[in-house]
């Protein structure tokens, strides 16, 4: 299957500052990908609809100028987390379409444990 | 809007026995995809097997298959000769084909499946 990428795999960071999370798609062209939530023994809540070309499509209720999302190109969207509270830490999980399948098909990158302090 | 639940919070089962694990959604799009993903310790998500709305055959990959029910709006997932590393969070996942939101995977809360040796 299709592999997608996140870089960093954990992050720790003061109360106060901005991370930025990196998704990949290593082998095919994802015009869009998805950033996904998910707190300790929940499920995956969808944060954010990323396009390549055009701004990203925010679910109810996320702070967009919170969560900023930028798909640089066809292979590449990044999640940046601004002014983090300890509230914002939780795991990320990006997921990009790949077209090419016989469905129209999600995959899912290693997520990024993000803990703010 | 679409609703994806999955009743049984926690299952286990003997290595080698077989398991059925539940889910039903709700929806009045005709034309859709169903999933069901693991999760393993390593929160990687790994797509086990999906299904088209429009296919009437039951979706089979090796030791897993599905049992889809259109009109009772069920879609369970049969795990047979089950393994040790099968032991994983099993999700249940809708997508719409048309309409707003369409592409957006839509999960339920999870299943956490245990094999015992």
């Amino acid at each position: 299957g299709a592999v997608v990428s996140q870089h960093p795999s954990r992050v720790i960071c003061k109360s106060g500052t901005s991370v930025k999370i990196e998704c990949r798609s290593l082998d095919f062209q994802a015009t869009t990908m998805f950033w996904y939530r998910q707190f300790p023994k929940k499920s995956l809540m969808l944060m954010a609809t990323s396009n390549e070309g055009s701004k990203a499509t925010y679910e109810q209720g996320v702070e967009k100028d919170k969560f900023l999302i930028n798909h640089a190109s066809l292979t590449l969207s990044t999640l940046t987390v601004t002014s983090a509270h300890p509230e914002d830490s939780s795991f990320y999980i990006c997921s990009a379409r790949d077209l090419r399948g016989p469905a129209d098909t999600q995959y899912f990158g290693p997520g990024t444990r993000l803990t703010v302090l | 809007a679409q609703t994806v639940t999955q009743s049984q919070p926690e299952m286990s089962v003997q290595e080698a026995e077989t398991v059925t694990l539940s889910c039903t959604y709700d929806t009045s799009e005709s034309n859709y995809y169903l999933f069901w993903y693991k999760q393993p310790p390593s929160r990687q998500m790994i797509l086990v097997i999906r299904q088209e709305a429009y296919k009437q055959q039951n979706a089979t990959e090796n030791r897993f298959s599905v049992n889809f029910q259109k009109a009772a709006k069920s879609f369970s997932l049969k795990i047979s000769d089950s393994q040790l590393g099968d032991t994983a969070m099993y999700f249940c996942a809708f997508m719409k084909l048309s309409g707003g939101s369409q592409g957006n995977l839509i999960f339920g809360k999870g299943t956490k499946l245990s094999v015992k040796p």
